[in-house]
């Protein structure tokens, strides 16, 4: 069965640009979750979804966003980007949501210039 | 969910067991204990999980204290592939509770020669 993936694995942006993200959970899986990895904050959760609906959502400002399809696939954006939004963003599935175990992706690196 | 707190570094010789301490004094009767690892800039791996029995799987083995305020992460024959940040997490993993989680700092293990 195949992992989670993520895409673009690599993306350079400048200040002031929009950025969305996209994630493909396991197939069968209908959670998936964001986080925002930084050396400064290390993980932190951005939000989840499940059935198309966002379920939890992190202290982050409006400018991080995201939805959920009906195929279970996710996107997150980022509007007006700021020097801090540089990080690894890493998406998660699990087959519904409180289950034991979350599958991560290997990431999405963002460098805002 | 409970805060956890863990060493920030330990090494361990390869070929020996790597034994990585946990503290979650406040944990409550419906959180579950779950490890995950992070190898340099890929996502977290998850490792095991537990209630309050002592767990094995093909990666790790759990020991969870009778008073479940702390457990360890035992891998039995720690190999330089298994150098990374462990990641000790308390979560509640109920239908309807989320699929949070909320990462510490871990520990960094570094697997020697």
């Amino acid at each position: 069965k195949a992992g989670v993936t993520q895409t673009p694995r690599y993306l350079i942006k400048t200040r002031g640009q929009q950025v969305t993200l996209s994630c493909s959970p396991i197939s069968g899986h209908r959670s998936v979750s964001w986080y925002q990895q930084t050396p400064g904050q290390g993980l932190q959760f951005l939000f989840e979804y499940f059935s198309e609906t966002q379920r939890n959502k992190g202290n982050f400002p409006g400018r991080f966003s995201g939805r959920q399809f009906s195929n279970s696939r996710s996107e997150m954006n980022v509007s007006t980007l700021e020097l801090g939004d540089s990080a690894l963003y890493l998406c998660a599935s699990s087959l519904r949501e409180g289950t034991e175990t979350q599958y991560f992706g290997p990431g999405t690196r963002l460098l805002v210039l | 969910d409970a805060k956890t707190t863990q060493p920030p570094s330990m090494d361990c010789a390869e070929g020996r067991a790597a034994n990585l301490p946990c503290n979650h004094s406040t944990i409550s009767g419906n959180e579950y204990v779950y490890w995950y690892r992070q190898i340099h800039s890929q996502g977290p791996q998850y490792i095991i999980h537990g209630l309050k029995n002592n767990e094995t799987n093909e990666m790790a083995s759990l020991i969870i204290t009778e008073d479940r305020k702390s457990s360890t992460l035992i891998l039995p024959h720690a190999t330089l592939r298994d150098t990374a940040v462990y990641y000790c997490i308390v979560r509640v993993a109920d239908w309807g509770a989320g699929n949070m989680l909320t990462f510490g700092g871990g520990t960094r293990l570094m697997v020697k020669p």
